[in-house]
């Protein structure tokens, strides 16, 4: 079936650390792809967003995430997080028809540790 | 930009009662969208409008739901007959037509079924 895979949902770590979440579609063809954030008791965020171009997309807050085209993956990255960053990571996909209704995974909670 | 809004951002009911959402997108968005999220899940779409034109609807999207946007600007979601099932948070998203801009999420209505 198609869909976003994301894995590891819980992830807890310390300040400083580096964090990386998984993404990967099944979907072929042309996808536009998207992370969005979602802060305790808020309203989901778009953190970046991936068109076209440059596979490394930078966003909000020093986050970055690369597409590699050739393993179906958008993974997120932040080098150094804060207790700030702690929130639920959403991977989506637009799909490659109709239209532009996202298909999202099953989100990652990241919890910072001070 | 004052944001999607949705109301109300709590509804408990009891189940086979009757209920209606709203969203207000932002105002000079033409696409709206409505997603459904569950405890532990990504949000799930649900239905697209372009403008007032109901466009897309989702296989989840049972008889018992209907959506309405009728003048262009805001939305309703009723859902008829409330089962255990549906109990959710039902999120509401608008975008412009240019294909390379995201949706912007608003903070969702929890329905609670008794």
């Amino acid at each position: 079936a198609q869909s976003v895979s994301q894995h590891n949902h819980h992830v807890i770590l310390s300040e400083a650390a580096s964090l990386e979440l998984g993404c990967n579609y099944s979907y072929g063809g042309t996808v536009n792809l998207f992370w969005y954030v979602q802060y305790p008791g808020q309203h989901l965020q778009l953190l970046l967003k991936y068109f076209s171009g440059d596979p490394l997309v930078k966003g909000i807050k020093g986050f970055e995430a690369e597409f590699i085209k050739s393993k179906f993956s958008f993974n997120l990255r932040k080098p150094s997080v804060q207790w700030s960053d702690t929130a639920e990571y959403f991977c989506a996909v637009t799909l490659p028809y109709g239209n532009n209704r996202l298909a999202f995974g099953k989100g990652n909670q990241v919890v910072v540790i001070p | 930009d004052t944001g999607v809004s949705q109301n109300p951002r709590h509804k408990i009911t009891k189940r086979g009662q009757n209920v209606t959402f709203r969203c207000d997108p932002i105002s000079e968005h033409n696409r709206l969208y409505w997603y459904r999220q569950t405890l532990g899940q990504g949000p799930e779409f649900l239905t697209y409008f372009q403008n007032e034109a109901q466009l897309e609807k989702s296989r989840l999207l049972s008889d018992r739901f209907s959506a309405e946007r009728p003048k262009g600007s805001f939305s309703t979601l009723e859902i008829q007959r409330t089962e255990q099932g549906d109990s959710a948070m039902y999120l509401c998203a608008s975008s412009s037509d240019r294909g390379d801009q995201p949706q912007h999420f608003g903070d969702g209505t929890r329905l609670s079924i008794l």
